[in-house]
């Protein structure tokens, strides 16, 4: 049971460049999510999947987009990668909602740099 | 949407003392509260979480207090250790059908 595993683990880009951040989870959970970490500015949702076939906007979407390909796997595209997206990006995904264990569980996170 | 505001940013105790991190949110409506633990380089993992039909809840040395009244809530460490030296996160959310809104984070430091 590996959880939610997130590919890849760093990565360096180029202004410009696109590339595409892989999640998938094991644990049968609807809902799944992107979130970037930047230093002093908490966890910040981009997208996120509330069941599979839908994808919504979190609260900074802007230069991102998302694919929920089936129920255990949700990816994040970066078209044209700016600098402004050198961030810590993590995926998460939690069960159904009313279920008693609510809380997300978290991938490993992806370092991106983009120079 | 919801809002969390999270205080202090950073807090330093000795080892053994008690630490307490509080976070207010905006939003009545809102019923989960669960606080996340993210220690250097790793993910955040959920050390701890509570409803709104209570009023406090317990494991082993952390606890977490909720007033609904004032809109905050509040996780308290006793016998504080050097390994839980970590970024905490609090967040808020309308389970079922809203996402998670995190606080900012509090840098503990625990110093032997």
């Amino acid at each position: 049971n590996a959880g939610v595993t997130q590919t890849p683990k760093f990565q360096v880009l180029k202004t410009g460049q696109s590339m595409t951040l892989q999640c998938a989870q094991d644990m049968n959970h609807n809902s799944m999510y992107w979130y970037r970490q930047d230093p002093g500015m908490g966890l910040r949702l981009i997208y996120y999947s509330a069941s599979e076939g839908t994808t919504d906007k979190g609260e900074v979407p802007n230069g991102y987009n998302v694919s929920r390909l089936n129920k255990r796997e949700f990816s994040l595209r970066l078209e044209s990668a700016a600098p402004s997206q050198t961030s810590v990006y993590f995926c998460a995904s939690s069960p159904l909602p009313g279920q008693s264990n609510y809380g997300y569980t978290f991938g490993s996170g992806t370092r991106l740099t983009v120079v | 949407g919801e809002n969390v505001e999270q205080h202090p940013s950073t807090l330093s105790v000795q080892e053994g003392d008690s630490a307490v991190i509080k976070c207010t949110y905006s939003d009545s409506a809102s019923n989960y509260f669960p606080w996340y633990k993210q220690e250097l380089g790793k993910r955040p993992q959920l050390i701890i979480d509570i409803r709104s039909n209570v009023g406090e809840k317990k494991d082993q040395r952390i606890a977490v207090t909720l007033n609904k009244t004032a809109k905050h809530f509040s996780l308290h460490i006793t016998e504080t250790q050097p390994e839980d030296s970590a970024v905490y996160f609090c967040a808020a959310t309308l389970s079922g059908y809203s996402t998670l809104t995190f606080g900012k984070g509090t840098m503990l430091l625990v110093s032997p």
